[in-house]
């Protein structure tokens, strides 16, 4: 049991680009979810996957944020047309079937949008 | 909508005291979970205690207790003997039965420091 990995730890990029994260789950967790976290606050939830079907996303997550998950395994966020505002901290956290509502987060992808 | 409320932004401790920090929460539902999550500065959160809330005995785990009062919709950490390692945000967070399609939904935090 490797732990949550995500990928890249840092990314600063220009505001107007796209920007793609990755996230590793604990092998033989079903259950992926995103979150945000910006300076002072603790995560809000962005969106959720059972195995490979995206089964929830926040109305914090507007038409420029996607994500999927292919196979249910890995999953990658993708946020289009980057904004000052997207500058945050992205969390990944994965739970298993037996125990659902158990969590284990990655270490997060900080954004900087300049 | 459940919401977590740790009305304690910031809390210092003397190292091998004893420092209780503070959530309280909303929601309609009468089951549910608890956890206090722990997360360093620039590492990653790390779950430190879970509560279910059918459950009237209080969670336990080394030295981290909680004081669960379901009534009065409150959940406190105690932290005994504090040591140097123990300095983070500590997030309150909630989560409805099987997990739930909204996540967790987290306490704005509380950075705790441990004075030696």
């Amino acid at each position: 049991d490797t732990g949550v990995s995500q990928d890249p730890r840092h990314k600063i990029t220009k505001r107007g680009q796209n920007v793609t994260f990755r996230c590793d789950p604990i092998s033989e967790h079903n259950r992926l979810y995103w979150y945000r976290q910006t300076l002072g606050q603790g995560p809000e939830f962005l969106t959720y996957f059972q195995n490979e079907a995206q089964l929830e996303k926040s109305r914090l997550l507007s038409d420029r944020f996607s994500a999927e998950r292919p196979k249910g395994s890995f999953s990658t966020l993708e946020i289009q047309r980057t904004e000052q505002g997207d500058s945050a901290m992205y969390l990944c956290a994965s739970s298993p079937r037996q125990v659902p509502y158990e969590q284990y987060f990655g270490p997060g992808t900080r954004l900087t949008v300049t | 909508a459940q919401t977590v409320t740790q009305s304690q932004p910031e809390m210092s401790v003397q190292e091998a005291e004893t420092v209780t920090l503070s959530c309280t929460y909303d929601t309609s539902e009468s089951d549910y979970y608890l956890f206090w999550y722990k997360q360093p500065p620039s590492r990653q959160m790390i779950l430190v205690i879970r509560q279910e809330a059918y459950k009237q005995q209080n969670a336990t785990e080394n030295r981290f207790s909680v004081n669960f009062q379901k009534a009065a919709k409150s959940f406190s950490l105690k932290i005994s003997d504090s040591q140097l390692g123990d300095a983070a945000m500590y997030f309150c967070a909630y989560s409805p039965p099987g997990g739930g399609a909204d996540g967790l939904t987290f306490g704005k935090g509380t950075h705790l420091i441990i004075q030696p």
